[in-house]
């Protein structure tokens, strides 16, 4: 079962390109969620998708966009990318119901320099 | 808002040692509360969860108690082994069912 796949699994950037890193899930969840994992900070919410066709701004939005054009893609997009958005990216996705587990993809390690 | 602080790491023991990793959290309404792991090079896996004060959520020889009292829900297995190596997160889940994470906490365990 492939459940959450994430691409690149890692990509080095010069700051100020644009990069998009790609989440598809085939679980048919209707919620997603982009956060970015810092070393002394967690897990931060950039973006999230209650459902296709809606999004939100979560803890830390400034510099990313996402789009939510069908249930199984949530891709995320740098604009112009800075160095303090050097991260490890994970896109998640949570079923229908009432338990709040997320099931998380293995990652996409970005360095911006 | 709702936030989460757990005990900072790293944290080195010895294989069969006790582990306890210490998680508070400040939330408004009922919110559910969990455990998540990150073992090297994946991502977070759901290890335990707990919805409601003074349920217990067990696996893997872990375990943990919601306690409203306290407002925490630490994280304890009797007798680790080196697979248990990993990071481990709690996490919180509000009422708008998003995910509020602490910062992790990164465990060794020495054979």
């Amino acid at each position: 079962t492939a459940g959450i796949t994430q691409a690149p699994t890692s990509q080095i950037l010069a700051a100020g390109r644009s990069m998009t890193l790609r989440c598809t899930q085939d679980m048919r969840h209707n919620a997603m969620y982009w956060y970015r994992q810092d070393l002394g900070l967690g897990l931060r919410l950039i973006h999230y998708s209650n459902t296709a066709g809606t999004t939100g701004k979560g803890e830390v939005p400034d510099g990313y966009s996402v789009s939510r054009a069908n249930t199984d893609d949530f891709p995320l997009t740098l604009a112009s990318a800075v160095p303090s958005q050097t991260s490890v990216y994970f896109c998640a996705s949570r079923p229908q119901g009432n338990t709040g587990e997320l099931f998380f993809g293995e990652g996409s390690r970005l360095t911006v320099l | 808002g709702n936030s989460v602080t757990q005990m900072e790491g790293p944290v080195t023991l010895s294989e069969e040692a006790f582990l306890t990793i210490n998680c508070t959290y400040t939330a408004t309404g009922y919110p559910s509360l969990f455990w998540y792991v990150q073992y090297p090079g994946e991502g977070l896996q759901l290890l335990l969860k707990a919805t409601k004060a003074d349920d217990k959520g067990s696996n893997k020889g872990f375990e943990a108690t919601y306690r409203k009292e306290t407002t925490s829900f630490h994280l304890e297995k009797g007798s680790v082994q080196v697979s248990d190596s990993a990071v481990y997160f709690c996490a919180l889940r509000g009422d708008d069912y998003k995910l509020s994470f602490g910062a992790g906490t990164t465990v060794t365990v020495r054979a």
